[in-house]
């Protein structure tokens, strides 16, 4: 079965600091892809960052990079000079296609809290 | 486009009564999936469809959650009849026609059911 297991169920940081969120996954699928949204109180869903698993080199968006390890099956997020508008739940996601459909599985989340 | 759409943004039912949740996909997305969140369980994928048809509903809780979507534009789940636990938020998603793209949310359904 596939898994998303995001361990930090909360983490804290002040403002301009760096602040690593971690995930972790299992499959047995070679080809998928890798996400991060983020949840800010207004419910909303955003895509953070995306990463493809055939790709080496990892993602990066701005202030927002992931450390991809294939092998190791992790997919960690670091926001960069942290905002106070990053306060959100951050959810890792995985999806995998089979049989031509698509599969997309969410982690239970890290809720952010940035600190002026 | 307006995105996906879901309606009402909150349900607010006495235990027992039978609840529809509404979703409207984005136009020429193929996928549809319905998440449940809650404190505990975080987003768990209940059912997703794909050109319309339920691919894997295993992430429904019981039989009586149910979901139809009679075409690629409107998709409804429905609990009946609805417990206290079901109080969450219900989430609907649809992605284009390849699996290497995001998928887009709507603003969610809030149900409290007392």
């Amino acid at each position: 079965a596939q898994t998303v297991t995001q361990s930090q169920p909360e983490m804290s940081v002040q403002e301009a600091e760096t602040v690593t969120l971690s995930c972790t996954y299992d499959t047995s699928e070679n080809n998928y892809y890798l996400f991060w949204y983020k949840q800010p109180p207004s419910r909303q869903m955003i895509l953070v960052i995306r990463q493809e698993a055939y790709k080496q080199q990892n993602a990066t968006e701005n202030r927002f990079s992931v450390n991809f390890q294939k092998a190791a099956k992790s997919f960690s997020l670091k926001i960069s000079d942290s905002q106070l508008g990053d306060t959100a739940m951050y959810f890792c996601a995985f999806i995998f296609s089979s049989y031509n459909t698509d599969k997309l599985i969410f982690g239970t989340g890290t809720r952010l809290q940035v600190f002026p | 486009d307006a995105g996906v759409i879901q309606s009402p943004r909150h349900e607010v039912t006495e235990m027992g009564q039978e609840v529809t949740l509404r979703c409207k996909p984005i136009s020429g997305h193929n996928s549809l999936f319905w998440y449940r969140q809650t404190m505990m369980r975080g987003l768990e994928l209940l059912i997703y469809f794909n050109n319309n048809v339920p691919i894997d509903d295993s992430g429904m809780p019981e039989d009586r959650f149910s979901a139809k979507m009679p075409n690629a534009s409107f998709s409804t789940l429905k609990i009946q009849p609805s417990e206290p636990r079901d109080s969450a938020v219900y989430f609907c998603a649809s992605s284009l026609p390849t699996w290497r793209t995001e998928a887009f949310f709507g603003q969610g359904t809030r149900l409290t059911v007392v």
